[in-house]
């Protein structure tokens, strides 16, 4: 079956660093992909997202590119911030089916001073 | 335009016990869904619809009941609270054109089965 599998965390972070969360997926057919963001407490919200191959989502700072030769779909920002912190979660979705989604486990983002 | 509510947001239950989680969307999305979230596993879908009238089962459906006599409302409902069904839960919806759509959470329920 469909699956998606994300880096372990807590990644830990110094304001302004670098951020790659590494997320791969196993599907047939053509998938859609998300990042999910979740922050203390609340509900996930949708980050961004990607239709077909090579397409980019964009949102907040924080990129990703459907990459189908590579069955991957990583999370990237030039430099993060405290408010970044929260659970990111790789997602994906196939038409039919009530157009599930199928989750990674999700990964902790903390962000220090 | 209040998105996806649930109610409680907080239960606590002795195993045994019956109780239904209240979700609620005034988007007037087809598609609505309920998943569990446990540590170590991401979420995991319980129950699906696809309209009223229509549900079916996701990934984990066992101890669980669900129906939707309405487009707005998708109750879950536990009718022997486990132990093992302590978890957080979500209840999320969505248009169901295609699979480029959104889908919207609500804040959760968090269930502690004693």
């Amino acid at each position: 079956g469909d699956s998606v599998t994300q880096m372990e965390g807590p990644v830990t972070l110094s304001e302004e660093a670098f951020l790659t969360i590494n997320c791969t997926y196993t599907a047939t057919g053509y998938p859609s992909l998300f990042w999910y963001v979740q922050y203390p407490g609340e509900g996930l919200q949708l980050l961004l997202k990607a239709t077909k191959a090579d397409d980019k989502g964009s949102n907040k700072g924080f990129e990703a590119t459907y990459r189908k030769e590579t069955t991957s779909f990583h999370l990237e920002k030039g430099s993060v911030q405290v408010s970044d912190s929260a659970v990111y979660f790789c997602a994906l979705s196939k038409g039919g089916g009530g157009n599930k989604l199928t989750f990674g486990t999700g990964t902790q983002l903390k962000v220090e001073l | 335009n209040a998105g996806v509510t649930q109610t409680p947001k907080f239960q606590v239950l002795k195993t045994g016990q019956s109780m239904t989680l209240q979700c609620a969307q005034d988007m007037n999305h087809e598609y609505m869904s309920w998943y569990r979230q446990d540590p170590g596993m991401g979420l995991r879908l319980i129950h699906y619809s696809v309209g009223a009238g229509i549900t079916d089962q996701g990934e984990v459906p066992n101890g669980y009941n669900v129906s939707r006599s309405t487009t707005e409302d998708f109750p879950l409902r536990l009718l022997s609270a486990a132990p093992s069904q302590t978890s957080v839960y979500f209840c999320a919806s969505r248009r169901t054109s295609g699979n480029q759509e959104t889908q919207y959470f609500g804040p959760g329920t968090r269930l502690l089965v004693l």
